[in-house]
């Protein structure tokens, strides 16, 4: 089992690009979740998808978009990037929304020029 | 002021040391505590969790709430190099999905 894969692993982009992070999770888990963590941040949660077929917006929504493809697959989406967007993104998955139990990917790396 | 504090460290202990860990926080509503540990360039991994005030413990670690206070701490007992790495706090409210962490906490243990 692989758990939670991501890719890609480091992204370097312009401001202004789109470009789209996929996560994918191989323990049947119906909740999935994508999170940024920045220095002096901590970690905070960009949407969630309790269920494949939904999905809700966390703490830090405001220039992102997501897709629940299926139950194994969730992607993150920058339509235009900025520079304030430069981040680490975690994906995490668990069995249900209110399990406390995240399994958490390994991260991307993203900069913004 | 952030809802959840947590002191960044780095906190630098001898090898076989108890370790202490803390989080304040100022929501009255925080039901459910966690502990994650992330070890460098790695993603979170849960270490515990406890719901409202108490105590728990599993093998070196405890995890210890005190609602009154709004105050959580963890405890690492016989500290070894490999716990070396940064310990979150997170917590929710009982009606919410959307966890607060902590900025977390970078623990070295030397030999």
């Amino acid at each position: 089992n692989a758990g939670v894969t991501q890719t890609p692993k480091f992204q370097v982009l312009k401001t202004g690009q789109s470009m789209t992070l996929q996560c994918a999770q191989d323990m049947n888990h119906n909740s999935m979740y994508w999170y940024r963590q920045d220095p002096g941040m901590g970690l905070r949660l960009i949407y969630y998808s309790a269920s494949e077929g939904t999905t809700d917006k966390g703490e830090v929504p405001n220039g992102y978009n997501v897709s629940r493809l299926n139950k194994r697959e969730f992607s993150l989406r920058l339509e235009s990037a900025a520079p304030s967007q430069t981040s680490v993104y975690f994906c995490a998955s668990s069995e249900h929304v209110r399990d406390f139990e995240q399994y958490f990917g390994p991260g991307t790396r993203l900069t913004v020029t | 002021q952030k809802e959840v504090e947590q002191d960044p460290g780095p906190l630098s202990v001898p090898e076989g040391a108890i370790v202490s860990l803390n989080c304040t926080y100022s929501n009255s509503a925080f039901q459910y505590f966690m502990w994650y540990r992330q070890y460098s360039r790695k993603g979170p991994e849960l270490l515990m969790y406890t719901y409202s005030s108490g105590n728990k413990e599993d093998g070196r670690f405890t995890a210890q709430v005190d609602k009154s206070s709004k105050y959580i701490s963890l405890f690492i007992r016989d500290s070894q190099p490999s716990d070396s790495a940064t310990y979150l706090c997170a917590m929710f409210s009982g009606g919410s999905y959307i966890p607060t962490f902590g900025r977390g906490t970078s623990l070295i243990v030397h030999p």
